[in-house]
């Protein structure tokens, strides 16, 4: 069994650029959700994405955005990066009808 | 909207000894899960509770779903060096998102 991955694992932008993170599910998975987690705070849910359509959204201005593509993986785009974007991005795999979520490594981005 | 607090912040313990850690929620929840997170690492489910005054052990961790549906407790006995991390509760309201608390932060002195 394939667990959660993502990439990269560390990435660094300037204000206002565009930023692209990965995620591959756990295999047998077919519903995946991004979190944001910045430091000392405890995750929060950006978006969930279900059979290629997002499924659920959280606070997040539009310019966080996302895809799940037929083999479930999906991406996170975040346009005009703000400094308090600088967070770590969790993705988080989960199978319909369980509610337990597993978490990726996550991809740690500093906006500079 | 929905708001998960979690009690305390931080949590200091000497190793040996025991430690609880509370959550509660503004709304009333349809489960409630527990997530540990290492330090620089990735939350790691724990367990799930769905019925009310629900009580399930792992070896040293006790976790409690309180009668209403609106609070949760984790107990650890005999603390470890092996359990410092910041533990996590996120519960899930009707409508179906998981909202996270800011978590507590366990740190163990030997």
């Amino acid at each position: 069994e394939t667990g959660v991955t993502q990439s990269p694992t560390h990435l660094i932008k300037t204000r206002g650029q565009q930023v692209t993170l990965r995620c591959s599910s756990q295999s047998g998975h077919n519903t995946v959700s991004w979190y944001q987690q910045a430091l000392g705070q405890g995750p929060q849910f950006i978006f969930q994405y279900y059979r290629e359509e997002e499924n659920g959204r959280g606070n997040f201005p539009p310019r966080f955005s996302g895809l799940q593509f037929p083999n479930y993986s999906s991406e996170l785009n975040v346009n005009a990066l703000e400094l308090d974007d600088s967070a770590l991005y969790l993705c988080a795999s989960s199978f319909t009808g369980e509610e337990t979520q597993y978490f990726g490594p996550g991809t740690r981005l500093l906006v500079l | 909207g929905q708001q998960v607090m979690q009690i305390p912040q931080y949590q200091h313990v000497q190793e040996g000894e025991d430690f609880t850690t509370y959550c509660n929620s503004s709304t009333t929840l349809s489960n409630i899960q527990w997530y540990k997170q290492r330090p620089g690492g990735h939350p790691v489910f724990l367990i799930q509770l769905v019925k009310s005054g629900e009580v399930k052990k792992q070896k040293r961790l006790t976790f409690q779903f309180g009668e209403a549906k609106k609070n949760s407790s984790l107990h650890i006995t005999a603390t470890q060096t092996t359990d410092v991390g910041t533990y996590f509760c996120a519960g899930r309201s009707s409508w179906g998102k998981l909202q996270f608390g800011a978590g507590t932060q366990v740190v163990v002195t030997p």
